[in-house]
């Protein structure tokens, strides 16, 4: 059963551009959790997704970002716009459905987003 | 607004002593803390968890103590091995959320 998978690992963009980092939960997951690590700090929650389905985006920044967990294929996080403030290791987790714990909680590689 | 600290950015421990790794955090409503390991360009690692009921629990080498009125946690790692050699995040729930520390990057030296 494969892993959390997220891609690309390392992402470079120029002032302006998007950024769309991809995240495959592990086989039976249906929960999504994308989290960014800027450096120097933790782990800052994003949103919460459900299959077609946001849950809790209230750490999301109001604009530039989105995200998306289609029906079919993987969750999306979408920058627009990017700004070199932007540049972090993004991480995406994921929870099969009715989890009670988040030892469930599976992470992904990351993406590490750098803006030039 | 930092939620869940850790405020030992780095910690060094001999081989086979313990490692105790410290969390205070400031919301008396989350239900459930964990700790998460982490490697070099690897995600994050569940470890171990306790809910906010209980104020131990076990697993092997590693143990987590829960303060409820000190609104503090710990991990302890007993005997410490190199293996372990990494950064730890403890982390908190609450709703739909999870808190996490800024990190304890820890070293057992051979």
């Amino acid at each position: 059963n494969a892993g959390v998978m997220q891609n690309p690992r390392h992402l470079v963009r120029r002032r302006g551009q998007e950024a769309r980092l991809r995240c495959s939960p592990m086989k039976g997951h249906s929960h999504v959790y994308w989290y960014r690590q800027l450096p120097e700090e933790g782990l800052k929650f994003m949103v919460y997704l459900q299959k077609e389905n946001i849950i809790d985006e209230s750490g999301m920044p109001k604009e530039r970002f989105s995200a998306e967990f289609p029906k079919e294929g993987p969750s999306i996080l979408r920058i627009q716009q990017v700004v070199r403030g932007d540049s972090a290791a993004y991480f995406c987790a994921s929870s099969p459905p009715n989890s009670l714990y988040t030892d469930t909680q599976y992470f992904g590689p990351g993406t590490r987003l750098t803006v030039l | 607004d930092q939620q869940v600290k850790q405020n030992s950015p780095s910690l060094s421990v001999q081989e086979g002593r313990i490692s105790i790794l410290n969390c205070d955090y400031t919301n008396s409503m989350f239900d459930y803390f964990l700790w998460y390991k982490k490697y070099p360009a690897e995600g994050p690692t569940f470890l171990i968890s306790i809910s906010s009921i209980k104020d131990k629990n076990e697993d092997g080498r590693f143990t987590v103590f829960l303060n409820k009125s000190a609104k503090h946690l710990s991990l302890h790692i007993v005997p410490s091995q190199p293996g372990d050699s990494a950064v730890y995040f403890c982390a908190a729930h609450r709703g739909n959320q999870f808190y996490f520390g800024t990190g304890t990057s820890l070293t057992v030296i051979p």
